[in-house]
């Protein structure tokens, strides 16, 4: 099955600086990579996705980057606000035609921006 | 509010008890999901619906016993719980299918078990 490695496990920035978080995953036919965030007492919430047909996506402050060959991909967060605070997953999936598969998900980021 | 709602939020329960969590969406999905969270594995996936078909059972316990009456609605049925089982337990949601919206999986809050 699916193996997805994340790090760090915890990273703290200043304000304004920006964060960069890396995923691997092992499963070549792997499609679809999206980013969660969590909020205390919150569930993971959807914040960016990209597919495998493409390199780059760009949401405001949010970016994900993947390389296939590398099978790794990552989120860059600029600009960074005490509200990114969180805890950051990826995770990774093949496509849902069978519907026998769902995500992978990675082992977690806890993101602190400093004030 | 994302959609998919879980209850009870919060539920304390001892090892001889049976108790159920209750997950409900109202995005339209067909497929549903139950998660745990704990501190050694953040985000573990424990079970698939799809169309209100089981078509995935990642070696749970028996202890857990998952219903999809529809696939609006999903429970997790608990008995005979040990106290390792405290955790998170995340419902979510999905559309199945093709398409740009097809892959998105949509989570709950959680409901937060402790097992006495």
């Amino acid at each position: 099955g699916e193996n997805v490695e994340q790090h760090p496990s915890t990273l703290s920035v200043q304000e304004g600086d920006s964060a960069v978080i890396k995923c691997t995953y092992s499963d070549s036919a792997s499609n679809y990579f999206p980013w969660y965030k969590q909020e205390l007492g919150k569930g993971p919430q959807l914040i960016i996705d990209i597919r495998s047909n493409v390199g780059e996506k760009k949401d405001q402050r949010i970016a994900v980057t993947l390389n296939k060959t590398a099978k790794h991909f990552s989120l860059h967060i600029t600009e960074t606000q005490p509200e990114d605070s969180a805890v950051y997953f990826c995770a990774a999936r093949v496509a849902m035609d069978t519907g026998r598969r769902a995500l992978t998900f990675g082992s977690g980021t806890r993101l602190q921006v400093q004030p | 509010e994302t959609g998919v709602t879980q209850t009870p939020r919060h539920l304390v329960m001892g090892m001889t008890n049976k108790k159920s969590l209750k997950c409900e969406q109202h995005l339209g999905h067909n497929a549903m999901y139950w998660y745990k969270q704990s501190a050694k594995k953040p985000l573990e996936l424990m079970f698939v619906y799809n169309f209100k078909e089981q078509t995935e059972n990642n070696s749970v316990p028996s202890r857990f016993s998952p219903e999809c009456p529809n696939s609006s609605h999903l429970f997790l049925h608990l008995h005979t719980l040990q106290p390792e089982d405290s955790a998170l337990y995340l419902c979510a949601s999905s559309l199945l299918g093709q398409g740009s919206s097809g892959n998105t999986i949509y989570f709950g809050e959680g409901s937060w078990l402790t097992v006495v």
